[in-house]
């Protein structure tokens, strides 16, 4: 089965810093990858994906992620944030062939301050 | 387009009592899914359905039962609410297309409290 991990449960910045939001997946099967924001209240609303192709990926509000099979990994980078980019992210993760079933992981609250 | 729709947006229960949530969508999906959101934990899933009259059970379907009648409405039902259950639902559907590349369209979520 596959799992997704994001080690940084909070992650603080200033605006206009560039941040990098971390995800690593494990699957013994290829997968595609997802990028989800939920801002306070709401429902969440994808970012970007990948599905084949060029491993960079970019995305709505100048986000995007690079995948890297080799370490697993996922990672989701904004150059230069804004305080309306204060929300939780969830990367995720399907199996290829595995239907429509979305494995999450736990969320990064990222806090933009002044 | 409305998208996913769900209702309530908030409910509270007393231990014991039963309910259903609503989601309905309007774009022709096929899949639907049930997930709830709990802090630390992410979203898990509880139940799916790739098309009317099939459901399957996701990670956390105990204490939970749905059904597909149409393509639109995909209801969850608590038949005996714990407090376990109190957590934010999420709706979600998707489109079937080649290679199962499609992307989830989620809800905005029910908030249930079980006292």
């Amino acid at each position: 089965a596959q799992s997704v991990t994001q080690l940084d449960s909070q992650v603080p910045v200033f605006e206009e810093a560039p941040v990098e939001l971390r995800c690593n997946y494990s699957s013994s099967v290829s997968v595609y990858l997802f990028w989800y924001v939920q801002y306070p209240n709401q429902g969440l609303q994808l970012l970007l994906k990948y599905l084949s192709g060029s491993t960079l990926v970019k995305g709505i509000n100048g986000f995007e992620a690079e995948f890297n099979k080799s370490q697993t990994s996922f990672h989701l980078r904004k150059p230069s944030v804004h305080i309306s980019d204060t929300a939780e992210y969830f990367c995720a993760v399907r199996l290829t062939g595995g239907g429509n079933k979305l494995t999450f992981g736990t969320g990064t609250q990222l806090k933009v301050e002044l | 387009n409305a998208g996913v729709t769900q209702t309530p947006k908030f409910q509270v229960l007393k231990t014991g009592q039963s309910m259903t949530l609503q989601c309905a969508q309007d774009m022709n999906h096929e899949y639907m899914s049930w997930y709830r959101q709990d802090p630390g934990m992410g979203l898990r899933l509880i139940h799916y359905s790739v098309g009317a009259g099939i459901t399957d059970q996701g990670e956390v379907p105990n204490g939970y039962n749905v059904s597909r009648s149409t393509t639109e409405d995909f209801p969850l039902r608590l038949l005996s609410a714990a407090p376990s259950q109190t957590s934010v639902y999420f709706c979600a559907s998707s489109p079937r297309g080649t290679g199962y590349q499609e992307t989830q369209y989620f809800g905005p979520g029910t908030r249930l409290l079980v006292l």
